[in-house]
């Protein structure tokens, strides 16, 4: 049971760049998360799903897409990379309802230069 | 816009003291989560506060509930080094759907 796993720990991007953060979670959860981290600033929710093949968006969405289309994993997209969204970013996964905690990620830093 | 904030954000304090960590939200939720973080790693969920009045005891630390005054606090008894980390609170009035951290609460407990 591995929990939440994400790959990649670490990347450095170029401006303009694209990338894939895949978040996987073998706990059979409903809800999955992004979230991305900055100093100070605590975690910011980037978008969410309630199930398989449903998504929304978040508190700051722009300039990322997502896609669920496996219950188990949830991809993170970034089209085009900008040094704003240098940061970490944590995927998290809960069952249905928040009665429960989320469960995290370890974390993949990413930095655009 | 739902806010959420904690007081103090940052805190050093001598082992075997005793101290309190605040948080704030600005809208109506019946649910609240505190986590820890350490540095460099990943979020730990300490505990989930499910009804105003709500406490739970976890070792040293205790988290209770009171969603009229849209408060939750976090209380450190005889702190010890291990107990060093970030802590966050985060409310969800959405049902799962929206959760918001607060800023975090960074926590040095000294020898």
């Amino acid at each position: 049971n591995a929990g939440v796993t994400q790959t990649p720990k670490f990347r450095v991007l170029k401006t303009g760049q694209s990338m894939t953060l895949l978040c996987a979670q073998d706990m059979n959860h409903e809800y999955m998360y992004w979230y991305r981290q900055d100093p100070g600033m605590g975690l910011r929710l980037i978008h969410y799903s309630v199930g398989e093949g449903t998504t929304a968006k978040g508190e700051v969405p722009d300039g990322y897409n997502v896609s669920r289309l496996k219950k188990q994993n949830f991809l993170l997209g970034l089209e085009s990379a900008a040094p704003s969204q240098t940061s970490v970013y944590f995927c998290a996964s809960s069952p249905r309802g928040n009665a429960w905690a989320q469960y995290f990620g370890p974390g993949t830093r990413l930095t655009v230069t | 816009e739902l806010k959420v904030e904690q007081n103090p954000l940052f805190l050093s304090m001598q082992e075997g003291k005793n101290y309190t960590i605040y948080c704030n939200y600005s809208t109506t939720s019946d649910r609240l989560y505190w986590y820890r973080q350490d540095p460099g790693k990943s979020l730990e969920s300490l505990f989930v506060l499910l009804s105003n009045g709500a406490v739970k005891q976890e070792g040293r630390l205790m988290a209770s509930l009171d969603t009229k005054a849209r408060l939750s606090t976090l209380h450190i008894t005889a702190a010890v080094h291990d107990l060093s980390a970030t802590y966050f609170c985060a409310v969800d009035p959405n049902y799962g759907q929206n959760f918001v951290f607060g800023p975090g609460t960074r926590l040095s407990v000294l020898p």
